[in-house]
């Protein structure tokens, strides 16, 4: 089993919609929990941390459920500039490296 | 604030050559990271530095190494290169490996092709 899974999509929506991605990860000592987007052939930037108690950017929100060992990403009103692939990270909890899903990727179409 | 620096952008090299990757991390920053990110594949943890030493090694074999120097820079090494290892090698650092991480800021990757 992968220590981080998520669906690889893609995911084709038209721009104004709500996206989902959920993700898992495998470790239930895991402390610490992010949303990176990486653009084609760039290098992956962070998105946001995820907290337990959810937390919001603008139109992204990311929830986290400690006890189903599950991540998600909502993005609402998609943009063009949303196109990209989302990695969903975990933080090893014995050390400082982060382990990192295949990510999901995103497509908005005008 | 410089961010990450990895050299070169792109390296083509053939296959049995050693290829060597350099990075500079942020100001103040200790630890380094190194990723593998094959094509169409996630990343892939290589090494951690911090404080010079090497700290944790992912699941590859010892022909790829590294170090790190007293000001924090690193090389990661790749011995009798393979085709397979084509890819797009990340570094990122961290100010430290305790409590506040914040997650990496990632260097703009180092494109290896092996022919």
């Amino acid at each position: 089993r992968k220590e981080v899974e998520q669906d690889p999509g893609p995911f084709n929506v038209p721009e104004g919609a709500t996206v989902a991605f959920n993700c898992t990860y495998s470790n239930s000592a895991s402390q610490s929990f992010f949303w990176y987007r990486q653009d084609c052939r760039k290098e992956p930037k962070l998105l946001m941390s995820v907290y337990s108690s959810g937390n919001e950017d603008g139109r992204f929100t990311a929830q986290l459920n400690r006890a189903s060992q599950y991540i998600s990403l909502l993005i609402r009103d998609s943009k063009l500039s949303d196109s990209a692939t989302y990695l969903c990270v975990v933080r090893d909890n014995q050390g400082g490296k982060l382990i990192f899903g295949q990510g999901t990727e995103l497509s908005v179409k005008p | 604030e410089a961010g990450v620096t990895q050299s070169p952008t792109h390296l083509i090299k053939t296959r049995g050559q050693q290829a060597t990757l350099r990075c500079s991390p942020i100001s103040g920053h200790t630890s380094v990271y190194w990723y593998q990110q094959a094509l169409g594949l996630g990343l892939q943890f290589l090494l951690w530095y911090d404080e010079g030493e090497e700290r944790n090694r992912g699941n590859f074999p010892p022909r790829f190494s590294g170090r790190q120097f007293p000001n924090y820079s690193s090389e990661l090494n790749v011995n009798a290169l393979e085709l397979e290892d084509s890819a797009l090698y990340l570094c990122a650092s961290t100010r430290n490996a305790g409590q506040g991480f914040l997650g990496y800021t990632f260097g703009s990757g180092t494109r290896l092709t092996v022919v």
